[in-house]
């Protein structure tokens, strides 16, 4: 089945130690997108990449960063991570035909402890 | 700008009942509506959207909602309630604003939980 891929779901990580989150897609979608969601919040937009070219959300701290290697894989680097970085990181995908009418496919998240 | 506001952080419902979520919205365009379940531990998962076509869209797992635009509404409802439902729902909207600018913008969701 074509799906969104996260790994890991689970990742526990150290005050100020540079992390990675993955994410992988066999929808071959041109638009990839992050999330953070933090408890009993709405999902709120990182930044997302269409093809390669890349749109950073104006409120996203310079501490996030994100690459996109090919059309399958988008990583989401925190580069320091603080206690109020902690949160489930949500990937998504869709086609980019018309984005404002595409539904977006999501992976399972992968919830971020920060010790 | 847009908006969706979710009116409920919880709901609660006893199983066979109706299911009844409200979501209202504001925007400056024509909108485009769209309801996410979010089950624990999990991702979302679309359960239906409009899309300008017809105002009663009918979605998965026998939920639907109806677009008014009279009312800024799009609320979900579902006739009979299964423990299965219990889950997060999430509210969005999007629309052309401008290009590279056609972003979800989710509500902050109601949590339903489902009575015995």
């Amino acid at each position: 089945d074509a799906m969104v891929i996260q790994n890991p779901r689970y990742q526990v990580t150290q005050f100020g130690k540079p992390v990675t989150l993955s994410c992988s897609q066999t929808l071959n979608h041109n638009v990839m997108y992050w999330y953070q969601q933090k408890s009993s919040q709405a999902p709120k937009l990182l930044f997302h990449y269409y093809d390669k070219d890349f749109n950073n959300e104006a409120d996203t701290p310079d501490n996030f960063q994100s690459r996109r290697p090919n059309t399958s894989f988008c990583f989401l680097d925190i580069r320091s991570p603080g206690l109020g970085d902690a949160a489930m990181y949500l990937c998504a995908t869709s086609i980019s035909v018309r984005r404002y009418t595409d539904t977006q496919y999501f992976g399972p998240g992968t919830r971020l402890t920060v010790l | 700008a847009q908006s969706v506001t979710q009116l409920g952080s919880h709901v609660s419902v006893s199983e066979g009942a109706l299911v009844l979520l409200r979501c209202n919205y504001s925007s400056s365009v024509p909108p485009y509506l769209f309801w996410y379940v979010q089950y624990p531990n999990q991702g979302l998962q679309l359960l239906l959207k409009y899309t300008s076509a017809a105002t009663l869209v009918k979605g998965i797992n026998g939920f639907e909602a109806e677009f008014k635009k009279s009312e800024t509404s799009f609320h979900l409802t579902k006739p009979s309630a299964h423990m299965s439902d219990a889950a997060e729902y999430f509210c969005a909207v999007s629309g052309y604003v401008n290009f590279g600018n056609e972003k979800l913008t989710f509500g902050t969701g109601t949590r339903l939980t489902i009575i015995p």
